[in-house]
């Protein structure tokens, strides 16, 4: 079965410092893993899309993840966190031989302070 | 591209009408997903088409929901008779297959439903 957990409902974080949103997986199988962003009463975004090519992946707005097989987490980091980032991170899960279905996270809502 | 398009963006209504929800995918796109996101329950996918034809309904919730897409650039879902659970903003997306490398999902900006 796929599963997602996003280890932290809030974090809040300082203009400037580095942002970390964290994410474990679990597939029987080879996974496409996705970053997507939510801003308020705004539709979801695609920030990054790992498909087994380079582990660390890199999406918009300076952001970036990184694919670890051994501790099947898919961490979404940025070096500086910038106001405009404050909103609603979902990762994504959808194993390849295990159905079509993509399974979502909970969500990390993410403040930044200024 | 426009992207995916939605509407109404907004609807309020009492309980026991008929609500309908529109949705235009991206053009090219053979996939069409339906999602419902709520407080309590996050984003929950409800249905799905691959070239208008619906391929898994196994979470729409009740027989009071059903979703058409009669072509590739139109689909509607219609809740009859809606109750004030139903209240959710509810997303359509599109991708333009379902390999490793077209599986990306395309949101529209969702549509907030209210049922009072």
């Amino acid at each position: 079965a796929q599963s997602v957990t996003q280890l932290d409902s809030h974090v809040s974080v300082s203009e400037g410092t580095p942002v970390l949103l964290r994410c474990n997986y679990s597939s029987s199988y080879s996974p496409s893993l996705f970053w997507y962003v939510q801003h308020p009463n705004k539709g979801l975004q695609l920030l990054l899309k790992y498909t087994s090519a380079a582990t660390l992946v890199k999406g918009i707005n300076g952001f970036e993840a990184e694919f670890k097989k051994s501790e099947t987490s898919f961490h979404l980091t940025k070096p500086s966190a910038h106001m405009s980032d404050a909103a609603e991170y979902f990762c994504v899960v959808r194993s390849h031989n295990y159905g079509q279905n993509f399974v979502f996270g909970p969500g990390t809502r993410l403040s930044v302070l200024p | 591209d426009a992207g995916v398009i939605q509407s109404p963006r907004h609807e309020v209504t009492e309980m026991g009408q008929e609500v309908t929800l529109r949705c235009k995918p991206i053009s090219g796109h053979d996939y069409l997903f339906w999602y419902r996101q709520t407080m309590m329950r996050g984003l929950e996918l409800l249905i799905y088409f691959n070239n208008n034809v619906p391929i898994d309904d196994s979470g729409m919730p009740e027989d009071r929901f059903s979703a058409k897409m009669p072509n590739a650039s139109f689909s509607t879902l219609k809740i009859q008779p809606s109750e004030p659970r139903d209240s959710a903003v509810y997303f359509c997306a599109s991708s333009p297959g379902f390999g490793a490398s077209t599986d990306t999902q395309y949101f529209g900006p969702g549509t907030r439903l209210t049922v009072l």
